[in-house]
């Protein structure tokens, strides 16, 4: 199958600062990119749609002031947690979907996730 | 920090043993359902797909059912493996408007395998 990779595996930071992870299609063009966050022994929860050339879609009660999502190409996204506190301590996991898909009833590719710890 | 949630549900079996784990859809305009196995510290893996014109699907080991009715999925796994122990979650595609293409998980199911 397709792989999605996403860098870094997992991070430690300090309260306050910027965290940026990035998501990239090694063997397929996404025009789509999905970005998700997942507490501890809980599912996946959608942040963010990210599109290339335009703007995320965020959803609802997801800050895009302090998430914010850039998919500069078709390969890339990457997601920045501003100003990070340990409360957005999480897995961040982001997944894509080939451009070349028959519509949407095709396989998303995940992103082996990463560990973000805001000390 | 972590945020308080419900836990996953859990299912233990003995390797060799059929597993069922059953999962709970919300839209009942949703035409494509996905099967996801998530190790430990690793991203959602593609287990099994059905779209909604179909009430079941076989793969290797696996198999999906789809009741429509009362918006149901269940995954079965003929003779589970340890290798099989793992977080499952089923996911809902959204195929319209401003939602296209999105996922929507459920809860998801602890599978523990014992040897």
């Amino acid at each position: 199958g397709a792989v999605v990779s996403q860098h870094p595996s997992w991070v430690i930071c300090k309260s306050g600062t910027s965290v940026k992870i990035e998501c990239r299609s090694l063997d397929f063009q996404a025009t789509t990119m999905f970005w998700y966050r997942q507490f501890p022994k809980q599912s996946l929860m959608l942040m963010a749609t990210s599109n290339e050339g335009s703007k995320a879609t965020y959803e609802q009660g997801v800050e895009k002031d302090k998430f914010l999502i850039n998919h500069a190409s078709l390969t890339l996204s990457t997601l920045t947690v501003t100003s990070a506190h340990p409360e957005d301590s999480s897995f961040y996991i982001c997944s894509a979907r080939d451009i070349l898909g028959q519509g949407v009833n095709t396989e998303a590719f995940f992103g082996q996730g990463t560990r973000l710890t805001v000390v | 920090g972590e945020s308080v949630g419900l836990h996953l549900p859990t299912l233990s079996v003995q390797e060799g043993d059929n597993s069922i784990i059953n999962c709970a859809y919300s839209n009942s305009a949703s035409d494509y359902f996905i099967w996801y196995k998530q190790e430990s510290g690793k991203g959602p893996q593609f287990i099994i797909d059905i779209r909604s014109n179909m009430d079941k699907r076989q793969g290797q080991r696996v198999t999906v059912l789809l009741n429509k009715t009362v918006k149901h999925l269940s995954l079965q796994i003929a003779a589970t493996q340890p290798g099989d122990s793992a977080v499952y979650f089923c996911a809902e595609v959204h195929a319209g408007g401003t939602s296209y293409g999105k996922l929507t998980f459920g809860q998801g199911t602890i599978l523990t395998v014992h040897p």
